[in-house]
């Protein structure tokens, strides 16, 4: 079955460090990899994915994440964090042959001035 | 640009009664899908539908049931709402087949069950 583990509850990084939200995952056949971001009291709203080709993903909002195979993990990260990316983030990868998307529990990120 | 509205921002309902959400979408999308979302739960899959009148259990589907009559809008309803069924109400929707495909999500709806 797919599923995928997001190890920290929450990510605190100071306005203008980088930002890494960690996402590791567990399908059977290939992977599709996916990171959404909820403001409060909104939706989510889609970020990025990656489906085949570059590891390299690069997404809205300068956000970026990097495909690992070998460590089945699928890290999003932004070079130098804003106050307004303080939100939750979602990982969540779909299996080959599997139209539901199986999500984390969500990291949040608080950036501090 | 695609749009995945829902009826109703916010919602307070009594025990024991029955509770409609809304969800439409403008995009022709033929799957669609209703999520609720906990504080450390994530997103869990209640009900999706890939077509008008055809329908699939999620994750939890207890409680809940669906109606899909027109490929645009899709009906999450709760026969008996109970307090465990506050939650904020996710609704997406994606095409079919294309399992590539991004979900998009509407707004959502808190619900409060008293």
């Amino acid at each position: 079955a797919q599923s995928v583990a997001q190890p920290e509850d929450q990510v605190n990084v100071a306005e203008g460090n980088p930002l890494t939200v960690k996402c590791t995952y567990s399908v059977s056949g290939n992977p599709y990899l996916f990171w959404y971001v909820q403001y409060p009291n909104r939706g989510l709203q889609f970020l990025l994915k990656y489906i085949t080709g570059d590891n390299l993903v690069k997404g809205s909002y300068g956000f970026e994440a990097e495909f690992n195979k070998s460590q089945t993990s699928f890290h999003l990260k932004k070079p130098s964090a804003l106050v307004s990316d303080s939100a939750l983030y979602f990982c969540a990868v779909r299996e080959e042959g599997n139209n539901r998307l199986a999500f984390g529990k969500g990291n949040q990120v608080v950036v501090i001035p | 640009d695609v749009k995945v509205t829902q009826s109703s921002r916010y919602l307070v309902k009594r025990t024991g009664e029955k509770v409609f959400l809304e969800c439409v979408q403008d995009m022709d999308h033929e799957n669609m899908f209703w999520y609720r979302q906990d504080p450390g739960l994530g997103l869990r899959l209640i009900y999706f539908s890939y077509d008008v009148k055809m329908k699939e259990k999620g994750d939890i589907p207890e409680g809940y049931s669906v109606s899909r009559e027109k490929k645009e809008r899709f009906s999450l309803i709760l026969e008996s709402a109970s307090t465990n069924q506050t939650s904020m109400y996710l609704c997406a929707s994606n095409k079919f087949p294309y399992l590539t495909d991004t979900q998009y999500f509407g707004p959502g709806t808190r619900l409060t069950v008293l």
